[in-house]
């Protein structure tokens, strides 16, 4: 089966701090995008960050960053310098090929409650 | 640009009633999903679509229809709702680029009771 687990349901950081979110997935696919998608109390998915799998290097995007160990199947989201706007629900998930054309959908961990304290 | 616009943003229904939940994007783009979130999980597809015309079950279809009519719109039928059915239903798009979707862009979600 081709799944995600974050294996941490709640973190707590003081603002200012860096904190490091855990994934690992399993998939047969040899290339296929992981993704870092941040859901505020107001629901929407948000990007937060994106990496191929066939990229090599850790992908980053301001504050968040990647450490994508491709052999070991772990994809973690450093966040640097929190912020209160961080408090949110993470997810991570990666792009799996499905059924007919071509089509993808998005397999999802179960998410990482994130909150970021004054 | 609008992006994936869903309504309505929350409903309330009775069981055995039914609705369709709309979805419509501006992006010109062929993949098409509904999703659902139950309480602190993950999302898990309903259904998919790749294009006008073509659609395809997801991993939780029962109890819902989709159609496909245009690229810009994918609505949500729910016949006959159950409580099992009260969650929130995002909406969802995405492109090919070589061979990979490399990004899915979400509605704002519909939180969806049945009583």
């Amino acid at each position: 089966a081709q799944t995600v687990t974050q294996s941490q349901p709640e973190m707590s950081v003081q603002e200012a701090e860096t904190v490091t979110l855990s994934c690992t997935y399993d998939t047969s696919e040899s290339n296929y995008y992981l993704f870092w998608y941040k859901q505020p109390p107001s629901r929407q998915m948000i990007l937060v960050i994106r990496q191929e799998a066939y990229k090599q290097q850790n992908a980053t995007e301001n504050r968040f960053s990647v450490n994508f160990q491709k052999a070991a199947k772990s994809f973690s989201l450093k966040i640097s310098d929190s912020q209160l706007g961080d408090t949110a629900m993470y997810f991570c998930a990666f792009m799996k090929r499905i059924g007919i054309q071509g089509a993808q959908k998005l397999v999802f961990g179960q998410g990482t409650r994130l909150t970021i304290n004054p | 640009n609008a992006g994936v616009t869903q309504t309505p943003k929350f409903r309330i229904l009775k069981i055995g009633q039914s609705m369709t939940l709309q979805c419509a994007q501006d992006m010109n783009h062929n993949y098409m999903y509904w999703y659902r979130q139950d309480p602190g999980m993950g999302l898990k597809l309903i259904y998919y679509s790749v294009g006008a015309g073509i659609t395809d079950k997801g991993e939780v279809p029962n109890g819902y229809n989709v159609s496909r009519s245009t690229t810009e719109d994918f609505p949500l039928r729910l016949e006959l709702a159950a409580p099992s059915q009260t969650s929130v239903y995002f909406c969802a798009s995405s492109y090919s680029t070589g061979g990979r979707n490399t990004e899915a862009f979400f509605g704002q979600g519909t939180r969806l009771t049945v009583v």
